[in-house]
């Protein structure tokens, strides 16, 4: 199995703040790589797909790039709405996989 | 109209099995397959497989290897996840997902269904 990998297991963060979370997969998953926003108590919620795309009603403050390895989601000023548990997702394999999420909180 | 609907919460004896359902609507669900995440409390999110409602073709995580079924009705757009032999460790919410064609990606979500082990 394609093993996802995502840096640092937490983060304190402010409003307004830009904010980077790294993912990296144990094999080259090209650009299979999704990202998801899960609130306490929700289902996850899709933000990015293919690396870099925006999914449909997502702000513009979300972006993701990467290939190959190493990936990154970013937040370009934190709102209050955001601090959530973020997970990565490869889909290049079709045995999925998900990394270990990162809590982002409130400084 | 919620476009993945699963059952309620359930509560099994170890041993025992589960079988939980989600009934999609809003789509045709032969189109896309089903893919089953589970996460335990305080714990991120654990993928279980994937099941093409079409052709009833399965691809299992290989830790659920043996103890996961996954299953459908299509007269009624329901795919079912059915997990045996059941142990304390199984206790968790247990999501179904639509895995979007193109890029195998979870584009809508079912709202969770709790499942605790205990004797």
């Amino acid at each position: 199995d394609i093993q996802m990998t995502q840096s640092p297991s937490s983060l304190s963060a402010s409003v307004g703040d830009r904010v980077t979370i790294t993912c990296r997969a144990s094999q080259n998953i090209t650009n299979y790589l999704n990202w998801y926003q899960q609130k306490p108590g929700k289902a996850p919620k899709l933000l990015i797909y293919a690396a870099s795309s925006l999914q449909n009603g997502v702000p513009s403050r979300f972006s993701g790039s990467g290939s190959g390895t190493h990936f990154t989601l970013t937040i370009s000023s934190l709102q209050p709405e955001d601090f959530a548990t973020y997970y990565c997702q490869q889909s290049y394999s079709p045995l999925l996989t998900f990394g270990g999420g990162i809590k982002v909180e409130i400084k | 109209q919620v476009p993945l609907v699963q059952s309620g919460a359930d509560v099994k004896k170890p041993g025992a099995s589960v079988k939980v359902s989600c009934k999609a609507s809003g789509y045709t669900f032969t189109r896309y397959d089903v893919t089953w995440v589970r996460q335990a409390t305080g714990q991120g999110l654990e993928w279980m497989g994937w099941m093409n409602p079409n052709t009833g073709n399965t691809g299992y995580a290989q830790k659920f290897q043996g103890r996961v079924t996954m299953t459908r009705n299509t007269s009624i757009s329901t795919a079912y996840m059915e997990l045996s032999s059941l142990r304390s460790e199984d206790t968790a919410v247990y999501y179904c997902a639509r895995l979007n064609k193109y890029n195998r990606n979870c584009d809508i979500w079912g709202q969770g269904t709790m499942v605790t082990v205990s004797s």
